[in-house]
């Protein structure tokens, strides 16, 4: 079974702390994503990768950033922590599917983040 | 514009109870895919099914069914005699068959059976 390892459940920081969180896959996906869940507002796209040093913007890519420098691990980057900053995040895996998501999304477990 | 709407925000029923959970998408696209997840209180967020847009068939899997309709732009899941386990929030997402997009999801439906 594919699965995806998000290295922290509950993650408490301070603002203007720069935040690091990882994601690794162990099913050799080309496709990860990074998404932010609230309450309300469901599921959002933060970035998303295709291929090792490749990455798209998502819906909501403000105040982030990622790195794919290896195939198996999508890191995403808080430069700069802010409160509204504070929510559960997923990463998630997928097989190419011609660069498309048509493929079922394989998720970790989320990261609460909770910037004070 | 691409969107999938789930207007039940929160569902309570008892065991055994039917239940269903509604999604509306909208789309442009002749090709495209809709999925629904599964997010239990554990929070990882789990695949139940996908479907192709040209496969209008309904699918049935146990005590789960989605009733597929295109003409209403529609992808409705049902619990047949629901149980505790099946507490969750329920998302229904959508993608297009296009390279450099990603999944649309709707805002997702809690499901609480109680006993």
């Amino acid at each position: 079974d594919v699965k995806v390892t998000q290295s922290s459940r509950y993650l408490v920081k301070r603002t203007g702390e720069k935040v690091f969180l990882e994601c690794v896959q162990d099913m050799d996906h080309e496709n990860m994503f990074w998404y932010r869940q609230d309450p309300g507002l469901g599921l959002r796209l933060i970035y998303f990768s295709y291929d090792v040093k490749m990455k798209e913007k998502g819906d909501i890519p403000e105040g982030y950033s990622v790195s794919r420098e290896k195939k198996e691990r999508f890191s995403l980057i808080l430069e700069s922590a802010s409160t509204n900053q504070t929510s559960m995040y997923l990463c998630a895996s997928s097989l190419p599917g011609g660069g498309t998501t048509n493929e079922k999304l394989f998720f970790g477990s989320g990261t609460q983040l909770s910037v004070l | 514009a691409q969107k999938v709407t789930q207007a039940q925000t929160e569902i309570s029923v008892v065991e055994k109870e039917d239940v269903t959970l509604d999604c509306v998408y909208e789309t442009r696209d002749t090709t495209y895919y809709l999925f629904w997840y599964k997010q239990p209180p554990s929070g990882e967020l789990v695949f139940l099914i996908r479907r192709n847009s040209f496969d209008e068939q309904n699918e049935i899997s146990g005590r789960y069914s989605w009733n597929f309709q295109k003409s209403t732009s529609s992808f409705n899941f049902t619990i047949t005699a629901s149980q505790v386990v099946d507490s969750a929030v329920y998302f229904c997402a959508l993608s297009r068959n296009q390279a450099g997009t990603a999944l649309i999801f709707g805002k997702g439906t809690t499901l609480s059976v109680s006993s």
